[in-house]
This record gives C-alpha cells, structure tokens and sequence, in this order.
C-alpha cells in the first residue's frame, strides 16, 4: 500500500529555475491538495482539486502552478522559483464521500537559492 | 476570517502530565474540525476529529473539547508519554463541502519529558 508517494524527496534550485513536485496516489481519490509546511506558519494550502481535470486556487497560490490531467496524479510547478518558496511541500489526497481525513504523502523538502 | 489561531507553539510536559493545546477559528460556517499528528520527517495524520454537535470527543489518552459559542476547540493529552512528542496541528473545515479543503492552526511542538 504505498498511499501518497511524492518525487522528488529533496531539491535545491537557483533563484530563476524552475521545476515540477509529482504527487501519485493509489487510493482511487477524489481530491487532492497541495500544501507548504513553514515554520511558526503550519501548514498553507496552496492548490487543490475535487476531479481529473479541474484545479483550483487555495490560500498561497502565487508563483505556483498546478495540473491534474490523470485523477492519480497531482502535479505542482514552479516556474521561477524564489527563494520565499524555500519549504516543506505535502500532498494529500481525500475520497469524494469520505470522513473528511486527509492522507497526506511524506513531504518534498525544496531549498531555492 | 478564514484563519484559524493556535497555541501555544511550543510545548514541554512532564510525563504522566496533561498536554493541553488551543486552537479558536472566525468563520462560522466551519462544522469540521480534526486534529493532526506530525512526526519529524512524516507527513502530518489524522489523530482525532470532532463535529460541532458533540462538545467533547474522546478517544483513549486524547479528547477533543468543543466550545461552539466560543468559537474554540482544544485538545487534551491525558497522561502524556514520550511517544507523544511530535508537533499537533488543528484544523477546520466545511464537512463534506468547500473541496474538502482544511485550514491548519500554526501548529504546536510538543516534547514529553521522561
């Protein structure tokens, strides 16, 4: 049962580059979300989707980019990164008729700089 | 008003002790709210979650209390062991509606002390 499964682990990029976080999920689920962990600030949506095909804004969606063309598959793009994206990013996905729990993956670790 | 506070952001008990984390939200339309267990390097998990027609959950050492008029929910650790350190998020929601998207607290690290 892999559950949530993120790649890459880590990344270090230069201010400027850009790059793509995969989140996969084998739950047959629903929704899915993208979140940043920053310290002091918890844990901040950044997009997320209710079905294949459709994407929607969260609270920090600046410079972030967001794709769900296969409902197993999430995908978050930075296309110039900065160095405010340094983070901790998470997925999570939920089934559409669920208790509300979200399964989250085991993290990205991104440092820009 | 979509914010929801938490607090303290740090916290140090002694074991067998009572941990005891805070969390108040605004927007009234929330009727979801969990809690989340984060362990260093994991992703955060389910812990414990309650809706706003109960005023208190339990389930084994931990307890939701819930105060609606307040606006504030708190969870309680009863007889803290180490195995507990790790960092607790709360959260809010709309049940089963909003995307199922939830709102995290700032989130609080606990150390249990032997």
């Amino acid at each position: 049962n892999a559950g949530v499964t993120q790649t890459p682990k880590f990344r270090v990029l230069k201010t400027g580059q850009s790059m793509t976080l995969l989140c996969a999920q084998d739950m047959n689920h629903e929704y899915m979300y993208w979140y940043r962990q920053d310290p002091g600030m918890g844990l901040r949506l950044i997009h997320y989707s209710v079905g294949e095909g459709t994407t929607a804004k969260g609270e920090v969606p600046d410079g972030y980019n967001v794709s769900r063309l296969k409902k197993q598959n999430f995908l978050l793009g930075l296309e110039s990164a900065a160095p405010s994206q340094t983070s901790v990013y998470f997925c999570a996905s939920s089934p559409l008729q669920g208790t509300g729990e979200l399964f989250f993956g085991e993290g990205s670790r991104l440092t820009v700089l | 008003q979509q914010q929801v506070k938490q607090s303290p952001q740090s916290l140090i008990v002694q074991k067998g002790g009572i941990s005891i984390i805070n969390c108040a939200y605004e927007n009234t339309a929330f009727d979801y709210f969990p809690w989340y267990q984060q362990f260093p390097g994991k992703g955060p998990a389910l812990l414990i979650a309650i809706r706003p027609d109960v005023s208190e959950k339990k389930e084994g050492r931990f307890t939701i209390s819930f105060n609606k008029s307040a606006k504030q929910f708190s969870l309680h650790i009863m007889d803290s062991q180490p195995g507990d350190s790790a960092t607790y998020f709360c959260a809010a929601s709309i049940y089963r509606g909003w995307g199922g998207k939830l709102i995290f607290g700032q989130g609080t690290e606990l150390s249990v002390k032997p």
